[in-house]
């Protein structure tokens, strides 16, 4: 089962800031979260990840609050080629020591010319 | 810099017949991990292999399925006697050795249809 939930869906108008939220409520102190996006029926496409600060790069913006019970993706000015299925993921641990992310069904974010 | 490689990108079985998809993981990368996508759901953990091992594969059927991680050559996921619900898209990933960096890079997947 996805250790978090976003909203099904969003649309956004084009040319301004998406905001997709996610909730992790259960997450551990040392668990990062991951955000990917999968366009079409593409592979999917790693986006950012952050543990507790805020994170920018050349795709986005990840805004975790302090209780780190939620966190939010911004994209700062979207595009069309931005639509797709976005995913927050808080990766499980295995016995191997290593991660496996659990998926679950993601925020469709459509964006509108 | 090419990124991970799967093919076929599209493979069409008969009920019965043999599937095998292949994934050659980014260079320098020696995790390789398998995820099945149903439509309009998300993807689901299959299979965690490093070189010539299975790490974990809690994911995985007990039955008809298998994963392999030569020392040379692609990683292959193996689908015996293929039925209509293993009709999905099959996505492997893959990670840099070691634990501290396991950001998880995607191929295109390949779509099996079961006839």
């Amino acid at each position: 089962d996805a250790k978090t939930t976003q909203p099904p869906s969003m649309d956004c108008a084009e040319g301004r800031a998406a905001n997709l939220p996610c909730n992790h409520s259960t997450i551990s102190g040392n668990e990062y979260v991951y955000w990917y996006r999968q366009i079409h029926s593409q592979g999917p496409q790693y986006i950012i990840h952050g543990l507790k600060n805020n994170e920018t790069n050349e795709m986005a913006s990840l805004i975790i609050t302090e209780d780190r019970k939620s966190s939010t993706l911004i994209l700062p000015h979207a595009t069309l080629r931005d639509t797709a299925v976005y995913y927050c993921i808080v990766r499980v641990p295995l016995t191997s020591g290593t991660y496996k992310y659990i998926f679950g069904t993601g925020t469709r974010l459509k964006v509108l010319a | 810099n090419a990124g991970v490689m799967q093919n076929p990108r599209h493979l069409v079985r008969r009920r019965g017949q043999e599937a095998r998809l292949r994934c050659s993981p980014m260079k320098g990368h020696s995790h390789v991990y398998w995820y099945r996508q149903l439509p309009e759901e998300g993807l689901k953990f299959m299979v965690y292999l490093q070189k010539e091992n299975i790490i974990d594969e809690s994911g995985m059927p007990k039955e008809r399925f298998s994963a392999e991680f030569p020392k040379e050559g692609p990683s292959i996921l193996r689908i015996q006697q293929v039925v209509r619900g293993d009709s999905a898209a099959y996505f492997c990933a893959s990670s840099p050795a070691g634990f501290g960096t396991d950001t998880q890079y995607f191929g295109p997947g390949t779509r099996l249809t079961v006839l």
